[in-house]
């Protein structure tokens, strides 16, 4: 099946401060999807990006499917955005796998 | 529009006791998902179905684990019997048929002592 990796698995931010995730995945992608896990284990739906980029406030993502990647953007961060974001991945008629995930904390 | 919705949130039992999770789906959401997740990793999935048909079941643990969606909607996940290693969140996601966005539910917690 495709495998999903993420970068980097941790990342300490000072509010305020920009930062850059980055999903690699090891086949084409008809569905690549970026959620957030809050501290309370919920999972948000940040982005539903196969190609292209999109923007949501101070959270966009770009996914580049011809050279397997995908970045989220972060500006601004703000305490709130403190959880873990995971990437999800899947082409064909496979399963959507998810990667290990970046685990941020935001200080104050 | 409703989301996902998931009951109990939180379930603690012993071990070999049974227990069972339900998930009621967006509605029109065709495609429904139940997962694992194991602490600090992401999500694994264990049955995938289309309407009431599971298309994808090839990680569940079948000597414990069954699960069904009877109607195409809502869907039970069980555990009988449940060991410590079965201790984790288990999610229910759902969306419509194709690629499209997956929405997840609050998911269960489930502690087996």
């Amino acid at each position: 099946g495709i495998q999903v990796e993420q970068s980097p698995p941790d990342l300490i931010l000072q509010e305020g401060a920009n930062s850059t995730l980055r999903c690699n995945f090891s086949d084409s992608v008809n569905n690549l999807q970026w959620f957030h896990q809050n501290p309370w284990g919920q999972l948000i739906n940040l982005f539903y990006i196969p190609s292209g980029t999109k923007q949501n406030g101070r959270l966009s993502a770009t996914t580049v499917a011809t050279e397997r990647y995908s970045l989220l953007y972060i500006s601004s961060s703000q305490t709130t955005d403190s959880g873990v974001y995971f990437c999800a991945a899947q082409y064909a008629g496979n399963m959507l796998t998810f990667g290990g995930g970046t685990r941020l904390m935001v200080k104050p | 529009e409703a989301g996902v919705v998931q009951s109990p949130r939180y379930k603690i039992i012993e071990k070999k006791q049974p227990v069972a999770f339900w998930c009621n789906p967006i509605s029109g959401h065709n495609t429904l998902y139940w997962y694992l997740q194991n602490l600090g990793q992401g999500p694994e999935l264990l049955i995938r179905y289309e309407n009431e048909e599971a298309v994808d079941d090839s990680q569940l643990p079948k000597d414990r684990f069954s699960a069904e969606r009877l109607k195409g909607v809502d869907s039970t996940l069980k555990i009988q019997p449940a060991e410590l290693g079965d201790s984790a969140v288990y999610l229910c996601a759902s969306r419509t048929m194709g690629y499209s966005p997956l929405h997840f539910g609050n998911g269960t917690r489930l502690t087996v002592t």
